[in-house]
Parts: structure tokens; sequence; C-alpha cells
């Protein structure tokens, strides 16, 4: 089975602190994607990346940044966290391209900006 | 226009009940459509995947009308178990733009 690992389910942290999300999967896949989701908007879509050392925009990039250097990695990083970013936070990874196949999440990052 | 519209619920309904979800999408180029589900605080899975022909698994039957670009997704004999939240996921028109998804129609079967 297709395993998408997040290291931290729960963390807490201040406003100003930089945050590290990282993301593991063991299944070779390609594509890596980063979203959160929040109550009454859904899923949105942080970043993505379709190969090692590429990274791709998403719908609301602002105050985020990625990191791919190893194929099966992709770190999600809040320079300076906001009560804002205050959210669940999905990692995905998908197999072939991008807009095909089934993606499979990872358990979830629940992060609180106090 | 919302690239992808669901009607949010939630829909409460007896077991034994068949339901129906609707999802409305703006690009008339999509072409690969699913259903997810979420359970409550896990993360989505997919559910299955939404042909041009039909699909069916069981108790649960996706369709896709292209003409009036909405997909379906019909529930029968509902279950307890069918609690969650479905969402639609459609893929935009450019070739390399991860899929869409929708917010989301929340179902509570009741016993």
């Amino acid at each position: 089975d297709v395993k998408v690992t997040q290291s931290s389910r729960y963390l807490v942290k201040r406003t100003g602190e930089k945050v590290f999300l990282e993301c593991v999967q063991d299944m070779d896949h390609e594509n890596m994607f980063w979203y959160r989701q929040d109550p009454g908007l859904g899923l949105r879509l942080i970043y993505f990346s379709y190969d090692v050392k590429m990274k791709e925009k998403g719908d609301i990039p602002e105050g985020y940044s990625v990191s791919r250097e190893k194929k099966e990695r992709f770190s999600l990083i809040l320079e300076s966290a906001s009560t804002n970013q205050t959210s669940m936070y999905l990692c995905a990874s998908s197999l072939g391209r991008p807009n095909t196949g089934e993606l499979f999440f990872g358990e979830g990052s629940r992060l609180t900006v106090l | 226009r919302k690239e992808v519209e669901q009607d949010p619920g939630p829909f409460n309904v007896p077991e034994g009940a068949t339901v129906a979800f609707n999802c409305t999408y703006s690009n008339s180029a999509s072409q690969s459509f699913f259903w997810y589900r979420q359970d409550c605080r896990k993360e989505p899975k997919l559910l299955m995947s939404v042909y041009s022909s039909g699909n069916e698994d069981g108790r649960f039957t996706a369709q896709l009308n292209r003409a009036s670009q909405y997909i379906s997704l019909l529930i029968r004999d509902s279950k307890l178990s069918d609690s969650a939240t479905y969402l639609c996921v459609v893929t935009p028109n450019s070739g390399n733009t991860p899929l869409v998804f929708g917010k989301g129609t929340r179902l509570s079967v009741i016993a």
C-alpha cells in the first residue's frame, strides 16, 4: 500500500516562528502536493511538485515555501508563522500526470499558531 | 463562476435510504472526474472515478453529464458507515494543472 507520512500530527507554534512540515512517500511517485483545509473553504492547493527540485505555486502560495531535494520528500515551510496560517495541512502524492490518477493523502498536520 | 460547486449539506438521511449528490463544474474541457470520501478528522480517499459511461461499485453509482456539466453520486441502501463528506474532483483545462476539489457535501446517515 502507498504510504504518505507527515512528520507531525499536531503542532503549536508562536507567531513569527519558522515552521517545517515534512512529508515522505514510499511509492516513488513523481507528483507531490501540499494543501490546507479549513472549514467552509475546502481543500486549497498551496504548492506542488512534479519532480525533484521542481516546484509550482498553487492557489494560495503566499507566506509559504517548499523544498523537494529528494523524490520521496516534500517539505512545506512557513518562514514566519502567522495566526491566519492555523489550519489542517495535508500532503498528497500521485503517479503519472498530475491531473489524472489517484491522490494519496497523508493523515494531516494540524497547526495552531498562537 | 467557481470551478467546482457542491451543495455543502448536510444531508441527513435514515438508514436504508437512497441519496444523491450533484456537483457542477465550469470548465467544459475537463476530462477526468472523481469522487473522494473524507471521514471526520481523516484524510480524503478516492471513492471512485467517474467515466463517461457511468460507473457502479456496489451501492455506489457515479454518472457524468457532459452537456449540463455535472457529475452525480448515488448511494443506495445507506449505511451508518456512509456518513462522511463527499468531495467532487475534476481536472482543470490545462495539461499539467492539478486536480480541482469541490468543498464537499456532508452526509449523515441516521439510525
